[in-house]
C-alpha cells in the first residue's frame, strides 16, 4: 500500500459523536487526498492537501473536515457523525513531481454510524 | 454530474476470455486516464494508466484503448484468470486545477469462472 498507513481500520460510533481518521505516509509525497467510497458511487473526494497546512474541498465535504499539520500526516475529522457518513474511507498519496499524476490508496477505515 | 460513465455494471468471463470494461467521460480537459483494481476489503491499486496523446497502451495482459474524439477509453484484460476477479474502476484527471482530482467511474465487478 505504497507505505500509508490508515487508523483506525474499524470503527463503530454512535450518532452525533465526533470522529477523527488518521493517515500516515512515509513517502514524503507533496498530496493526500481523502475519498469515501459507497456502492453504486464509486468513490469521491472529500478532501485533499497539496503541502503543510495547505487543503481544499472536494465534491462531497460538507460535514468533514481536515488538517494536516506534517507532511506525513492527513487527519479526517467528522465533527458530529450521522448515518450518511457510515462508509469506507480511503486515504491516497501522489508525488506530483515531473509530470507524475499517479494516486496511491491506503488500505482503507470502514466506518459504521449507528 | 457524473462526469464519467462506466459500464458494465458486472461481468462474469470464462478462464482465459477476454474481459472488456468501457468507460466514457464528458470533459474534454481530461488528460490522464488510470484504471485502478480493488480486491475485496483492500484499498483500489493503480493498474494501468494512459495519456491522450496515444491510442492505445499495454502492459502484460492489461490493455487501455483510448478514442478521443469519441471521449471514451476501455480496458482489456487478455487472457481472463480466476485471481483477476475483483472491482475495476476508470477514472479521470486533469492539470491546471491543481489538484489533480481524480473523478471515478462507479466500477464494474469482474468474476472469471473457471
Amino acid at each position: 500500500d505504497a507505505g500509508i498507513t490508515q487508523s483506525p481500520r474499524h470503527k463503530v460510533t454512535e450518532t452525533g459523536t465526533p470522529v477523527t481518521l488518521r493517515c500516515h505516509q512515509t513517502e514524503n509525497h507533496r498530496y493526500m487526498y481523502w475519498y469515501r467510497q459507497d456502492p453504486g458511487h464509486g468513490l469521491r473526494l472529500i478532501h485533499y492537501s497539496y503541502g503543510v497546512k495547505d487543503t481544499d474541498k472536494g465534491e462531497v465535504s460538507d460535514g468533514y473536515s481536515v488538517s494536516r499539520s506534517k507532511t506525513e500526516d492527513f487527519l479526517l475529522t467528522l465533527e458530529s457523525a450521522t448515518s450518511s457518513q457510515t462508509s469506507v474511507y480511503f486515504c491516497a498519496i501522489s508525488p506530483r513531481g515531473g509530470g507524475s499524476y499517479e494516486q496511491y490508496f491506503g488500505p482503507g477505515t470502514r466506518l459504521t454510524v449507528t | 454530474q457524473q462526469q464519467v460513465k462506466q459500464s458494465p455494471q458486472s461481468l462474469i468471463v470464462q478462464k482465459g476470455g477476454i474481459s472488456i470494461i468501457n468507460c466514457a467521460y464528458e470533459n474534454t480537459a481530461f488528460d490522464y486516464f488510470p484504471w485502478y483494481q480493488q480486491f475485496p476489503g483492500k484499498g483500489p491499486a493503480l493498474l494501468i494508466a494512459i495519456r491522450p496523446d496515444v491510442s492505445e497502451k499495454k502492459e502484460g495482459r492489461f490493455t487501455i484503448s483510448f478514442n478521443k474524439s469519441a471521449k471514451q477509453f476501455s480496458l482489456h484484460i487478455m487472457d481472463s484468470q480466476p485471481g483477476d476477479s475483483a472491482t475495476y474502476f476508470c477514472a479521470a484527471s486533469r492539470a491546471g486545477a491543481g489538484s489533480y482530482q481524480l473523478t471515478f467511474g462507479k466500477g464494474t465487478k469482474l468474476s472469471v469462472i473457471p
